[in-house]
């Protein structure tokens, strides 16, 4: 079965201080992991794609399969990145395919 | 486009009534569907489509959901005989298989309340 888990429920960094946002998964298959951001008021949206191994806002994540995990990382938090964020991922396999999952969130304070 | 759009936004109702939530994709999106979410919870997967066929339903959904999405343009989520448990916001998105990205344009969402 697929899961997504994320440890920290709220996380509280100074500006200019380093994040990661942890994110762990089981699945079977071939993963396809996410990170949507949800900012105040606003809709979720689509952060990252480990696939595209771009970085966004100076966000970064990288897959390890061999740890299962997806951390989001950036080197100097900004106060605008204080928001929910979901990891997500979505199944590849001949059943489910196309299905998306996501983790509880992780709600990030930049304190200034 | 103004992108994914639901309605009602906002819906009270009393224990025992049925209510019914509609979306709107993005117009050329194929893929939609539909998640919950309470308080302090990521969005739970209850269902999605593949133009009008759904493809899964959640196995923690009651029979009191269903989903539709008849003409494989918007889609209707409605609650039977709703309980106070079912109060959350319900997520409508939606995506293309054709862009192979893999994004979900979310709505802003409807958000339930059971008296």
């Amino acid at each position: 079965a697929q899961r997504v888990t994320q440890p920290e429920k709220l996380l509280s960094v100074f500006k200019g201080a380093p994040v990661e946002l942890k994110c762990n998964y089981s699945y079977s298959g071939s993963p396809e992991l996410f990170w949507y951001v949800q900012y105040s008021r606003q809709r979720l949206q689509l952060l990252l794609r480990h696939i595209s191994r771009e970085s966004i806002k100076g966000f970064t994540a990288d897959l390890n399969k061999g740890e299962t995990s997806f951390h989001l990382k950036k080197p100097f938090a900004q106060e605008e990145d204080s928001a929910m964020y979901y990891c997500a991922l979505r199944s590849s396999g001949k059943t489910s395919y196309d299905k998306v999952i996501f983790g509880p969130g992780t709600s990030l304070s930049v304190i200034p | 486009d103004t992108g994914v759009s639901q309605d009602p936004r906002h819906k009270i109702t009393k224990r025992g009534q049925n209510v019914t939530f509609r979306c709107d994709p993005i117009s050329e999106h194929n893929r939609l569907y539909w998640y919950r979410q309470t308080l302090g919870q990521g969005p739970e997967f209850l269902t999605y489509f593949q133009n009008e066929a759904q493809l899964e339903k959640s196995r923690l959904l009651s029979d009191r959901f269903s989903a539709e999405r008849p003409k494989g343009s918007f889609s209707t989520l409605e609650i039977q005989r709703t309980e106070q448990g079912d109060s959350a916001m319900y997520l409508c998105a939606s995506s293309s298989l054709e862009r192979l990205t893999g994004e979900l344009f979310f709505g802003e969402g409807s958000r339930l309340t059971v008296l």
